[in-house]
């Protein structure tokens, strides 16, 4: 069935560092992409989307790009803030079936 | 915020009990989702409602159930509570029921401690 697969956690970088978060996917169809990220103690909001192949989405200095060829949806961020410090979460929508399929988290520490 | 609205926020009970989450969708949305968000299982979708109607099944066990009013909020209620089943639900709206152009929109979530 359709997957999520997550780079391990918790990633702990200095403020203004450059961040990559990994994401690849399984899927059968051709799935829309997301990253939601999770404050503490807080629900989910969505971060960014891309709906098809070679789709960038961007949100408030993150960036993913929907890699058909390699199954991936990698966020980056240019330089991180500490009020970056969350949970974000790779998420796949296959259309047919419209539910979300999450990856397992990734924790982000940014220190000053 | 995202406009959807959950309560309670936190539900402590004992195991046996039965208990309701309360979800009202982001003006407009006809599409309610519930997920369950626990430490071994992480987010897992449990079911989907779209304008009244049970549109999609996840992994929902059988003591559980949901549905949606004609107003568009939806209940999830929880029986037969055991230990396992403490968790976060989220609930989640969407203006339509899904589709590549379709976002789901979470709310704050209802923390479930069962002891």
């Amino acid at each position: 069935g359709d997957s999520v697969t997550q780079m391990e956690g918790p990633v702990t970088l200095s403020e203004e560092a450059f961040l990559t978060i990994n994401c690849t996917y399984t899927a059968t169809g051709y799935p829309s992409l997301f990253w939601y990220v999770q404050y503490p103690g807080e629900g989910l909001q969505l971060l960014l989307k891309a709906t098809k192949a070679d789709d960038k989405g961007s949100n408030k200095g993150f960036e993913a790009t929907y890699r058909k060829e390699t199954t991936s949806f990698h966020l980056e961020k240019g330089s991180v803030q500490v009020s970056d410090s969350a949970v974000y979460f790779c998420a796949l929508s296959d259309p047919a079936r419209d539910k979300l399929i999450f990856g397992t988290g990734t924790l982000l520490a940014v220190q000053p | 915020d995202s406009g959807v609205t959950q309560t309670p926020k936190h539900l402590i009970t004992a195991t046996g009990q039965r208990v309701t989450l309360r979800c009202s969708p982001r003006s407009g949305d006809l599409s309610v989702y519930w997920y369950q968000q626990s430490l071994d299982q992480g987010l897992q979708f449990l079911i989907q409602y779209y304008n009244g109607e049970e549109r999609a099944k996840g992994n929902i066990l059988e003591r559980f159930s949901a549905q949606q009013f004609p107003d568009l909020h939806s209940e999830l209620n929880l029986s037969s509570l055991e230990l396992g089943d403490s968790a976060l639900y989220f609930c989640a709206s969407s203006v339509l029921a899904g589709g590549p152009t379709d976002t789901q929109y979470f709310g704050p979530g209802t923390r479930l401690t069962v002891l």
